[in-house]
């Protein structure tokens, strides 16, 4: 089951900040969380497991809500550096077979 | 250098016929996969491994084939039986534990003519 991404597209000033939803319609074991630039691999931003937990990495940051079977990626005070696609992938249980959104697009400009 | 590699990064096959990529892994990782992204769009996962000698279809595994017959390789194969196969092609590969992710190759972009 393919988790749901909102918005589809953002643009964004520098300095601003953007949250990024991935939902599912199904209980999640674990959220991962990638950034790709255009023609290139998706890179790893974070993990969450599931309990609820809240995590960051420098200026981004991640929560994920068993309850609701949501999680979010918060970027603050974005840099030019943070454009290009994000992708959530989710784990429904603990057998290493994750699906990805559909990405969100997000473009920072000066 | 530890890393995952695809190969070709580019590669043009006429329409008909059967097509191999590349994935290798020096991570000494347990599962590897493969992706299919079109323009736009997500990935789409095509077929997995947890170990050698085995592989499980994913969601869109009509017309591709898989071997693993080393832990440190996975091709995929791209049929004829495959009507649309233009697109992106990412392999991964990952621990297998709860609190590890996957690690993306660099990617195959075919185009069939």
């Amino acid at each position: 089951q393919q988790p749901v991404q909102s918005p589809q597209a953002v643009i964004l000033r520098e300095g601003e900040d953007a949250v990024i939803n991935c939902s599912s319609s199904k209980a999640l074991y674990s959220v991962h969380w990638y950034r790709q630039k255009h023609g290139e691999a998706p890179v790893f931003l974070m993990i969450l497991l599931k309990g609820g937990e809240q995590k960051g990495h420098e200026k981004i940051s991640a929560s994920f809500n068993e309850k609701k079977q949501q999680s979010s990626l918060y970027l603050t005070a974005s840099q030019l550096s943070y454009s290009g696609t994000y992708f959530c992938g989710t784990e429904e249980d603990n057998n290493n077979d994750m699906r990805f959104g559909a990405g969100t697009r997000l473009t920072v400009k000066p | 250098d530890g890393g995952i590699t695809q190969s070709p990064k580019y590669l043009f096959r006429k329409e008909g016929q059967n097509v191999t990529l590349s994935c290798e892994q020096n991570l000494n990782h347990d599962a590897m996969y493969w992706y299919r992204q079109d323009p736009g769009q997500g990935l789409r996962l095509i077929y997995y491994s947890q170990i050698v000698n085995d592989f499980q279809k994913g969601d869109i595994a009509e017309g591709y084939s898989v071997s693993r017959e080393k832990k440190e390789s996975f091709p995929l194969t791209v049929t004829s039986a495959q009507k649309n196969p233009t697109a992106f092609y990412l392999c991964a590969s990952r621990l297998v534990s709860s609190t590890d992710t996957q690690y993306f190759g660099p990617g195959t972009r075919l185009t069939v003519l």
